[in-house]
């Protein structure tokens, strides 16, 4: 199975800034990795997919890149709306994995 | 676009069985594969099967021997069944589609909370 990382764990960031969140892979995925967005009592959204591909109505501020064992979200102009818990998935082998998440504080 | 709501017990006592089902609107069943997922504090985001609108499934081998999963084109419903339960198997269970068998997870239903306790 793959083991997913998240790094770090836990983000504070002052509106209008920029956030950068990392995930690892065990072995490579090639691209097949997506970025989900959770709020409290809300389910995940997904945001990216294939490393880089935004999901419908996904604002450009958000970006993926990576390929491989590593990869980046990007934030840009942080809004308040923004803070939320972020996971990355792998789903390049079975079974689907996802990692532990990043929580974003929006200061 | 697709919309999917969760329903189930709530409680459930420990050995017990679950039985959970998904309802799907705006949307035909033969569109997507149909993926339970479930999320507990302990254990994260955690991926249980999925289930074709032809009935082929496939299931994490961590819970493959509790696990059965339909579905009623009919209705337009899926099933998700658990035995044996403990109080590690409380978790908000999600429903989410994917295109093909390995894919992201794009549609998410809200969720439906379950906890295992006597």
């Amino acid at each position: 199975e793959v083991g997913m990382t998240q790094s770090p764990a836990t983000l504070s960031v002052s509106p209008g800034e920029r956030a950068t969140l990392s995930c690892r892979a065990s072995q490579s995925v090639s691209r097949n990795l997506a970025w989900y967005q959770q709020k409290p009592g809300q389910a995940p959204r997904l945001l990216i997919y294939a490393a880089s591909t935004r999901g419908a109505t996904i604002p450009d501020r958000f970006s993926g890149s990576g390929s491989g064992t590593d990869f980046t979200l990007t934030i840009n102009s942080l809004q308040s709306e923004d803070s939320a818990v972020y996971y990355c998935q792998q789903y390049n082998n079975w079974p689907p994995a996802f990692g532990p998440g990043t929580k974003l504080d929006i200061k | 676009q697709v919309q999917l709501q969760e329903s189930g017990p709530g409680l459930v006592k420990p050995s017990e069985t679950l039985s959970l089902t998904c309802t799907v609107s705006g949307g035909s069943i033969s569109d997507y594969y149909w993926n339970w997922i479930r999320q507990s504090p302990g254990k994260g985001l955690e991926w249980i099967g999925y289930i074709s609108h032809r009935e082929t499934t496939k299931l994490n081998s961590s819970l493959k021997s509790r696990v059965t999963m339909s579905v009623d084109t009919s209705k337009n419903q899926l099933s998700l069944s658990l035995t044996s339960l403990t109080a590690a198997d409380t978790a908000i269970y999600y429903c989410a589609t994917t295109s093909w068998s390995l894919d992201a997870f794009h549609i998410w239903g809200q969720g439906t909370m379950v906890t295992v306790s006597s």
